[in-house]
């Protein structure tokens, strides 16, 4: 089946600790972006990527860090640095270029005790 | 103003009833328009995407107007399940980024 993964599903940290979530997709999409979303609230931007080995600042990047080394693998690296590193954090890819359709996997819930 | 900006609700409707959502944006180079459900604690699923001549797809009907710059979302003959966020979402202008409004609720009741 094709589709995009996120694990795992919920995570806790403790404060001060870097955590990595995984994304995976095997829908030859180019394009990937990681979400933010808090309850309330609507999905903020953090980083995302348009082709292999290049990526770009979102609207709220900082305390976070990715890489795209591989066209299916996009993880983000939630940072110590990150204020409020507790949400829900979802990863979604798209074909690129002119197809702005995303679609998401199913999420990670990250809480830092 | 937000730039995607959504009446938050909650729309509480009886099952079988007509509900209309509507939505603004604010960059008038957006060019994709989409409306997405979200079920709670669970991803964002796309619904439809919104084109200029509007489009339907069995019970969901999505306009366009782009002179007035807002998107609207017909369900007809509401379910159960369809009780959800509806999330509106434009493009960035000529970027590929997605500017997303907080969601309208809807409850449909039996």
């Amino acid at each position: 089946d094709g589709g995009i993964t996120q694990s795992p599903k919920y995570l806790f940290r403790k404060e001060g600790q870097n955590v990595t979530l995984s994304c995976e997709q095997n829908l030859n999409h180019d394009a990937m972006y990681w979400y933010r979303q808090d309850p309330g609230q609507g999905l903020r931007l953090i980083y995302y990527s348009q082709i292999v080995n290049d990526f770009q600042k979102g609207d709220i990047a900082e305390g976070y860090s990715v890489s795209r080394e591989k066209k299916e693998s996009f993880p983000l690296t939630v940072t110590s640095a990150q204020k409020n590193p507790t949400a829900f954090y979802l990863c979604a890819s798209s074909l690129g270029g002119s197809y702005n359709e995303q679609f998401f996997g199913p999420g990670t819930r990250l809480t830092v005790l | 103003r937000k730039e995607v900006e959504q009446d938050p609700g909650p729309f509480n409707v009886p099952e079988g009833a007509t509900v209309a959502f509507n939505c603004t944006y604010s960059n008038s180079a957006s060019q994709s328009f989409f409306w997405y459900r979200q079920d709670c604690r669970k991803e964002p699923k796309l619904l439809m995407s919104v084109y200029s001549s509007g489009n339907e797809d069995g019970r969901f009907t999505a306009q366009l107007n782009r002179a007035s710059q807002y998107i609207s979302l017909l369900i007809r003959d509401s379910k159960l399940s369809d009780s959800a966020t509806y999330l509106c979402v434009a493009n960035a202008g000529n970027n590929r980024k997605l500017i997303w409004g907080l969601g309208t609720s809807l409850a449909v009741n039996p």
